[in-house]
């Protein structure tokens, strides 16, 4: 099993829909956890941490669930600026050590 | 304001030679990581660091070497570069205790 696993989509989604990610992880005993977006050929940048009780910014909300080894990402009213690439990212070894990062959901929200 | 950065941005070199990516960061950070990205690989760990004079392989550290003299940088090495080593370079530098990791704008490398 792969230690951080997303679908690679793409998704291809009309504007001011509602999109979901979810991304698996191997290791229960996972601490940290994050979604990231890239725009093509650009770095990746931090869209939001992922915490315990879930968490919300603006029209994205990050949910964790431990039980079964998975985050969420929900996107609301989809915006044509969305479309990117989004990496799920988890601290797969607790402690000090490099995180890991899945290979990325590609969205693409369509005019 | 504290930043990552990365020089050059583009480089464009012959089988043979070496090379040498630098990375610098001004926030202070103790760990620092180096990944190429690649169609169809997403970002795969070359070298990292947790401090001066730490230095660790990633998965793909074949032909790559870095070394940590300060806190603010680290230089990726390509100690006699190959056509597979056309990429994107990117560094990042960690902060703790959040874990959260920032990336420089990258280096496109092409091996000619």
């Amino acid at each position: 099993r792969k230690e951080v696993e997303q679908d690679p989509g793409p998704f291809n989604v009309p504007e001011g829909a509602t999109v979901a990610f979810n991304c698996t992880y191997s290791n229960s005993a996972s601490q940290s956890f994050f979604w990231y977006r890239q725009d093509c050929r650009k770095e990746p940048k931090l869209l939001m941490s992922v915490y315990s009780s879930g968490n919300e910014d603006g029209r994205f909300t990050a949910q964790l669930n431990r039980a079964s080894q998975y985050i969420s990402l929900l996107i609301r009213d989809s915006k044509l600026s969305d479309s990117a690439t989004y990496l799920c990212v988890v601290n797969v070894r607790p402690g000090n050590t490099p995180l890991v990062f899945g290979k990325g959901t590609r969205l693409s929200v369509i005019a | 304001d504290a930043e990552i950065t990365q020089s050059p941005r583009h480089k464009i070199t012959e089988t043979g030679r070496q090379v040498t990516l630098a990375c610098h960061q001004t926030w202070n950070h103790n760990n620092m990581f180096w990944y190429r990205q690649d169609l169809g690989h997403g970002l795969r760990l070359i070298h990292y660091s947790y401090g001066v004079q730490d230095t660790n392989k990633g998965e793909v550290s074949d032909g790559y070497s870095v070394s940590r003299s300060n806190t603010e940088d680290l230089p990726l090495t390509l100690e006699s570069a190959a056509s597979s080593q056309t990429s994107v370079y990117f560094c990042a530098s960690r902060e703790a205790p959040t874990d959260t990791q920032y990336f420089g704008p990258g280096t496109r490398l092409t091996v000619l």
